[in-house]
């Protein structure tokens, strides 16, 4: 079984719309990220958080929320989804310590109409 | 502010070729570290490889090698012999003491290799 995983992995939906995103680790991790992919800019932060009661804001967090229910799940929210948040979203974890390797998620392609 | 440059958009070789994919980064912390990510076609993201700045050691992993020279700040990923199965978007990421493991991506490179 994966140890990152996000679902949905496919998203459709229309401007306007709440769209949650959500992610689950068995790696024990406390550290937990979102990303999206767009293509030529690689990948851009939205938010992380180190532990259960910590988040921050990434590069990108303007039109976006998360919630840390547990160490285990880390959802991503679009609260009004727009057409420039179509991407690929990434979930990662990484143990606690300085730049410690990222394990990424599947990932999960929404597009926004 | 931390920044990753991979100038090389896309990049076409034919099976058993030797490539490069070229890294440049720019930070003003003397203490960083660097990675190379894969994605594969199937769209998940394979981590290859971390450098710490202190370490200016070349890396050699079977077919990859890895070249780090902090005089010209770059990080740059050697694939010798090159197969069908190295196809894939790679990515050089660079964090800082500073920035936590808070990784900053370049705009990644996309390896096609011909049989």
């Amino acid at each position: 079984d994966a140890d990152v995983t996000q679902t949905p992995r496919n998203r459709i939906t229309k401007t306007g719309k709440r769209i949650m995103l959500e992610c689950s680790q068995t790696k024990g991790h406390d550290r937990m990220y979102w990303y999206r992919q767009d293509p030529g800019l690689g990948l851009r932060l939205i938010y992380y958080s180190f532990d259960v009661k910590d988040i921050n804001k990434g590069e990108i967090s303007d039109g976006y929320s998360v919630s840390r229910q547990a160490q285990a799940k880390f959802s991503l929210s679009l609260e009004s989804a727009i057409p420039n948040q179509t991407a690929l979203y990434f979930c990662a974890t990484s143990d606690t310590g300085l730049a410690l390797e990222q394990f990424f998620g599947p990932g999960t392609r929404l597009t926004v109409l | 502010a931390q920044k990753v440059t991979q100038a090389q958009t896309e990049i076409s070789v034919v099976e058993k070729e030797d490539v490069t994919l070229d890294c440049v980064y720019e930070t003003r912390d003397t203490t960083y570290y660097l990675f190379w990510y894969k994605q594969p076609p199937s769209g998940e993201l394979v981590f290859l490889i971390r450098r710490n700045s202190f370490d200016e050691q070349n890396e050699i992993s079977g077919r990859y090698s890895w070249n780090f020279q902090k005089s010209t700040s770059s990080f740059n990923f050697t694939i010798t012999a090159s197969q069908v199965v190295d196809s894939a978007v790679y990515f050089c990421a660079l964090t800082t003491d500073n920035a936590g493991n808070m990784l900053t991506f370049g705009g990644g490179t996309r390896l096609m290799v011909k049989p």
